[in-house]
């Protein structure tokens, strides 16, 4: 069955600096991949998802993710952060075989300063 | 599109009362999921359905738990009799169609308290 860690349980960045946020996975086959946010209060929403092609994705919200086979990671990405990217973040796999049921990573809550 | 619904936002209850949550999903979605989220154990799926009918429902944690879906536009979740440890944020999300290319679409939650 796949997995998904999340390492880093809080990410603490100030405005205007650059973040990455990790995401390993483990799957025998190529997965496909998503990240989800949760901004307080409210439900889990698409940044972006990754099944073939280009390993770089772009999302909403200026965010991109790479995947890299060789690492089995999809780390998340934002060049310059911003105080309403405050949130929990979600890393996804999904088996390309199966009932193509997401299993989700732990979370990352992102703590952005002034 | 109004998006995913779920009622009420905030329950509190005693425990051993009977707790109801809804969720209407977005028009034209086929599948429908129930969510827990809790910070011991993140968030878990407990039941989903494919066209009002229930397909997995492994990750009900027991037999208090039930989820119906007696139309394409309405679901509930209902607990009986709560507990503490229920306690956690319920989550309902739909899909128009199940595949890697169809993403969840996520209601705002509800909060449940049982004390």
């Amino acid at each position: 069955a796949q997995s998904v860690t999340q390492p880093d349980i809080h990410i603490t960045v100030s405005e205007g600096a650059s973040l990455e946020l990790r995401c390993n996975y483990s799957y025998g086959a190529t997965p496909y991949l998503f990240w989800y946010v949760q901004s307080p209060g409210q439900g889990l929403q698409l940044l972006l998802k990754y099944f073939s092609g280009d390993t770089l994705v772009q999302g909403i919200k200026g965010f991109e993710a790479e995947f890299k086979r060789s690492q089995s990671s999809f780390n998340l990405r934002k060049p310059s952060v911003h105080w309403s990217d405050a949130a929990e973040y979600f890393c996804a796999v999904v088996a390309s075989g199966g009932s193509y049921i997401p299993t989700f990573g732990r979370g990352t809550s992102l703590i952005v300063h002034p | 599109d109004a998006g995913v619904i779920q009622s009420p936002r905030h329950e509190v209850t005693e425990m051993g009362q009977e707790v109801t949550l809804r969720c209407k999903p977005i028009s034209g979605h086929d599948y429908l999921f129930w969510y827990r989220q809790t910070m011991m154990r993140g968030l878990e799926l407990l039941i989903y359905f494919n066209n009002n009918v229930p397909i997995d429902d492994s990750g009900m944690p027991e037999d208090r738990f039930s989820a119906k879906m007696p139309n394409a536009s309405f679901s509930t979740l209902k607990i009986q009799p709560s507990e503490p440890r229920d306690s956690a944020v319920y989550f309902c999300a739909s899909s128009p169609r199940q595949g890697p290319t169809y993403e969840q679409y996520f209601g705002p939650g509800t909060r449940l308290t049982v004390t």
